[in-house]
């Protein structure tokens, strides 16, 4: 049972526009998520994080969006960059377990932005 | 800084042979993990390490082994290969002493087992 759900599994825009990365999660346990960001032959590198407590972090141009209601969560680049072209993982914890450490991934969306 | 080193970045074994796949950090983190990747699949949990002498199970334990004797490194043994368990293998680490400190990955190690 898939806890973390990127339905979408891959998404192109145009660079300068926003790009719009959704995620939706099943477990009402989890209580932290994050986005990481992977380029082939490399590991994933962390990009941006959401506390349950809030509803929106922003760092640049990167935001996240959190609708705990619903269980899903949305990352938007604005504006979007050729080299923001990766593969985007959303992963999501239980803080008592350790926030930073047993991290359930989605499979993954594989964003191309266009020049 | 090295960060994360996995070695090595590329593997060929055959059926029923066995390997190690070392990860070492210089961050000082007490946690460690490996995960898996397959197509399709995302991420997945092999084993995690709370601090040196503690592992356990993540979501995908069969097949392999694991130790943690010091802080700084966290190998993960292969008994006897299966062709199912070809992917890439990501070992990352993490600090306790910040709250919310991020997962930092190494590169990977992409495992062929024929």
């Amino acid at each position: 049972d898939q806890q973390v759900k990127q339905n979408s599994p891959s998404l192109s825009v145009q660079e300068g526009r926003i790009s719009i990365l959704n995620c939706d999660y099943t477990n009402s346990m989890f209580d932290y998520f994050l986005w990481y960001k992977k380029y082939p032959a490399e590991g994933p590198t962390f990009l941006i994080s959401i506390s349950s407590i809030k509803d929106k972090n922003e760092d640049g141009r990167f935001t996240v969006f959190l609708n705990k209601s619903a269980k899903h969560l949305s990352l938007h680049i604005v504006p979007s960059q050729p080299g923001d072209s990766a593969v985007y993982f959303c992963a999501a914890s239980v803080v008592n377990t350790g926030a930073n450490s047993k991290l359930t991934f989605g499979k993954g969306i594989t964003l191309s932005v266009r020049p | 800084n090295a960060g994360v080193t996995q070695t090595p970045k590329f593997q060929v074994l055959k059926t029923g042979q066995s390997m190690t796949l070392q990860c070492a950090q210089d961050m000082n983190h007490e946690y460690m993990s490996w995960y898996r990747q397959d197509p399709g699949m995302g991420l997945r949990l092999i084993h995690y390490s709370v601090g040196a002498g503690i592992t356990d199970q993540g979501e995908v334990p069969n097949g392999y082994n694991v130790s943690r004797s010091t802080t700084e490194d966290f190998p993960l043994r292969l008994l006897s290969a299966a062709p199912s368990q070809t992917s890439v293998y990501f070992c990352a680490s993490s600090s306790f002493r910040q709250e919310y400190s991020p997962l930092h990955f190494g590169n990977g190690t992409r495992l062929t087992v024929t």
